[in-house]
């Protein structure tokens, strides 16, 4: 079972315009939440990440939301560039029992900015 | 560049062969992930490690064997493999504290077994 969805396989928008990527997950063990930015061929970059104790983080043109009731959360980057242009990887980390905190990933979701 | 290292960046092997995948983390993290991604996929963890102790195992098939020699170092050693384990591997390193923390990736290993 996939404890974190991301239900977008992709996004277009126009450049200046908002993007919002979208995240749901099911464990409610998770505590926190990042976004990662990818390009082909490369490892996934910390974008941006949000506690469980909080609703909302800001980050320059990136913003992070967290509903916990809903179990959702989303990223907001306005305005969008070209270079924007990635998969973007939802994650949720717990730690399980007295193991290691333990990174959970959805399926990411490609966005494209129109120039 | 951040910090987390992996050599080779490609590798092709044959099913018969045994090779291994090397990553480095120069961050001062206690924590070692091994997560693969295929296709369409999300990332896959397979294995973590805490000051080199294995911690968990995504129920992985033995043709692939970790190692972690110490905090800094983290292996997979790959033996026998199957064209459908053809994927890009990807390390990863935090810092395991009580509360959460961002995970480094370093740039993978696409590896094609033929």
């Amino acid at each position: 079972d996939q404890q974190v969805k991301q239900n977008s396989p992709s996004l277009s928008v126009q450049e200046g315009r908002i993007s919002i990527l979208n995240c749901d997950y099911t464990n409610s063990m998770f505590d926190y939440f990042l976004w990662y930015k990818k390009y082909p061929a490369e490892g996934p970059t910390f974008l941006i990440s949000i506690s469980s104790i909080k609703d909302k983080n800001e980050d320059g043109r990136f913003t992070v939301f967290l509903n916990k009731s809903a179990k959702h959360l989303s990223l907001h980057i306005v305005p969008s560039q070209p270079g924007d242009s990635a998969v973007y990887f939802c994650a949720a980390s717990a730690r399980p029992g007295s193991g290691t905190y333990k990174y959970i990933f959805g399926t990411g979701t490609r966005l494209k900015v129109l120039a | 560049e951040t910090g987390v290292t992996q050599t080779p960046r490609h590798l092709v092997m044959g099913m018969t062969n045994k090779k291994s995948l090397k990553c480095e983390q120069h961050l001062g993290h206690n924590a070692m992930y091994w997560y693969k991604q295929s296709a369409k996929k999300p990332l896959e963890l397979m294995f973590v490690y805490n000051f080199k102790e294995q911690t968990e195992n995504n129920s992985v098939p033995s043709r692939f064997s970790p190692e972690c020699p110490n905090s800094s170092h983290l292996f997979l050693h790959l033996h026998t493999l199957q064209p459908e384990d053809s994927a890009l591997y990807l390390c990863a390193s935090s810092q395991d504290f009580d509360r959460g923390t961002e995970a480094f990736f370093g740039q993978g290993t696409r590896l094609t077994v033929v």
